[in-house]
């Protein structure tokens, strides 16, 4: 079946760095695949979805993500972390394609003033 | 457009007891899916209403129900509660309910503790 894994559950960067989060997947057609951020005590909220279209896709919040197929990669990044970037992230797959979504174990980032 | 909205926030629980979470979707949206979410299991999906049918079910016992209404609206009911059972219940809608065309939104969830 297909999945995801979240490689690091705690990040911690300093603000103004380079955040990069790492998901891989295991699948061997070109999967539905979304990062997610959960605020405390909040739900889920889109932050990106790679369906295909292009390989480097532009999310909210200044956040990216690049689908590589050759290491069955698709890492978060964000070129300057904000404090307000502090959050649990979520890599998914969508394997069937509605809304039965397999979710990574999350990762946690932490950023220092 | 106001967003998915679950009630109650917080629930406390006796062990044995049943309990009933309501969803409401956000306007026109037909489908919604209900997820647990523990420290332990991470993100498991329950199962997914569209049109006030079943579509998907995760793979969770009978204990766990739901439905939908004909407005869209849906409840989950987890009857003879378990320890194990405490969790943060998030609801999700979407328009057809599929995947890569219609992300799913979240609401910002139930807190179920049994004690």
């Amino acid at each position: 079946a297909q999945s995801v894994t979240q490689l690091g559950s705690h990040v911690s960067v300093s603000e103004g760095a380079l955040v990069l989060l790492r998901c891989n997947y295991s699948s061997s057609v070109p999967p539905y695949l979304f990062w997610y951020v959960q605020y405390p005590n909040q739900g889920l909220q889109l932050l990106l979805k790679y369906t295909s279209a292009a390989t480097l896709v532009k999310g909210i919040n200044g956040f990216e993500a690049e689908f590589k197929k050759s290491e069955t990669s698709f890492h978060l990044t964000k070129p300057s972390a904000h404090m307000s970037d502090a959050a649990e992230y979520f890599c998914a797959v969508n394997p069937y394609n509605n809304n039965d979504m397999r979710f990574g174990a999350g990762t946690r980032l932490t950023v220092k003033p | 457009k106001a967003g998915v909205t679950q009630t109650p926030r917080y629930l406390i629980k006796t062990r044995g007891q049943q309990v009933t979470l309501s969803c409401s979707p956000i306007s026109g949206h037909r489908s919604v899916s209900w997820y647990q979410q523990t420290p332990g299991q991470g993100l498991q999906f329950l199962f997914e209403y569209f049109s006030e049918t079943q579509r998907n079910k995760g793979n969770f016992p009978g204990r766990f129900s739901g439905r939908q209404f004909s407005n869209s609206r849906s409840e989950m009911n987890v009857s003879t509660l378990e320890l194990g059972d405490s969790a943060l219940y998030l609801c999700a809608s979407s328009s057809d309910g599929t995947g890569d065309n219609s992300p799913l939104h979240f609401g910002n969830g139930t807190r179920l503790t049994v004690t």
